[in-house]
Parts: structure tokens; sequence; C-alpha cells
């Protein structure tokens, strides 16, 4: 089964709109940390917003937020007020402590937004 | 402080040939973990390391490996290179520790031919 699902290939917004990337996970760990990470097409990853499962709020960071659903297992990013230079890839990203201590990170495959002006 | 930076950029490689590529983490971060994108797919872990050991690996085989030196830069070799490992590698530093972010390099394109 995929551990982080993003069903949306690409998404187009309007420019000053508000946008919501999908996101699902599969875990069984108790204990866990979600992420979504801007990639331009210059390549670097910018991380953009964390959610611990423990969380009681959903995380904010500027324009963005999380939609945390620990039920449903979904962790939607939303940006609000859409600009130009929020067209890019954006991943959805699970963090789970594995043996030996490490974390491993896992990624989804991505959605594709274009902000229309 | 300076983030992470990665060497070289870009390169291309033909196939059987070995390459290495080099990561610098950020200040402070003693922790590395390396990802293979390719096109139009998500990264996936390769492996990770934590103060110089070696302690996860995602499913990739042996002839991707790597190092860590004590001032936690690192470096990812690949041996045998194959078509398919044409790909972009990211590298990526934190603490380590449990809320920690990634924070990543700007990734080296490799091309194999």
């Amino acid at each position: 089964a995929q551990k982080i699902t993003q069903t949306q290939p690409g998404m187009f917004v309007q420019e000053k709109e508000a946008v919501t990337l999908d996101c699902t996970y599969d875990t069984s760990d108790p204990s866990y940390g979600l992420f979504w990470y801007k990639q331009p097409s210059s390549g670097e990853m910018i991380f953009l917003i964390y959610q611990g499962s423990y969380d009681q709020q959903n995380a904010t960071e500027g324009r963005y937020s999380l939609n945390f659903q620990k039920a449903r297992k979904s962790a939607n990013l939303v940006i609000s007020a859409s600009q130009l230079g929020d067209s890019a890839m954006y991943f959805c990203a699970m963090r789970e402590l594995r043996a030996g201590g490490y974390q491993k990170v896992t990624f989804g495959t991505g959605t594709k937004l274009q902000v229309i002006p | 402080e300076t983030g992470v930076t990665q060497s070289p950029t870009h390169l291309i490689k033909t196939r059987g040939q070995q390459v290495t590529l080099r990561c610098s983490s950020q200040s402070g971060h003693n922790t590395v973990s390396w990802y293979q994108q390719a096109l139009g797919q998500g990264p996936q872990f390769i492996f990770q390391y934590y103060r110089e050991e070696e302690n996860g690996r995602g499913n990739f085989p042996p002839r991707f490996s790597g190092l860590q030196f004590p001032n936690y830069s690192s470096e990812l070799n690949v041996n045998a290179l194959e078509l398919d490992d044409s790909a972009l590698y990211l590298c990526a530093s934190s603490f380590g520790t449990d809320r920690d972010v990634l924070t990543f390099g700007a990734g080296s394109r490799l091309t194999v031919l």
C-alpha cells in the first residue's frame, strides 16, 4: 500500500484565490510527522509546514495551513491568496521512526500547481 | 548560517562508470540523508547517516554507498552506473530530533548515457 497518496497530479488556481492540495497517508505508528515541501523548477525542496501526530491544533505558517484529520488519515495543504510564485510541485511527506533510531521520510508523487494570472 | 550545498550540480556519465556526489550539511546538523528523485516522481529515500554511521537504508542495492565525515559532510557513491540511475540526487540535513525539519540542497542532476 502507498504510504503517501497525492491524487491530484495537477491543479490550476486563479491568482489571489485559495487552493487545497490533497494528501492521505497510511501508517500504524502512533507517533509520526507530516510535512509539505515545495519544489520549484530549480529543483530545491523548500519546507513549508509541519504537523506532528500528537499536535492538537492544525499547523499554520503564513499563507499555508495544514488541514489535519487524523481519523481519516489526511493532511491537506491549504494555500490562501495564491501568488504567481506559488507555481511549483508540492510534495506531502511522512516521517516514521524506524529500528536503529533513524527517521524514515516517505514522499508522495506530488501535485503540480499552476497559478493563473 | 549556511544551508545545504551539493556538488556537482550536473554531470553526465556512461553505463558502468562510478560517480561520487558531495554534500555539505547545514551548520549544526549531525544527520544527513540522501534521496533519489526520478523525473516526475517524488524523492525516494536511499540512506541516512548519523554521526558517521549509516543508521537507515531504503530499497537500494549495495552499489549505492555513502560516507559521512567528522564535519558531518557526506558523499554518495554509485558504482556500475545503470541508465535508470539517471535522476536528481538530493541531500538533506537535520538535527535528527523528533520534530526536526529536513533542509535540502539544490541537488545533483545525474545523466547516465
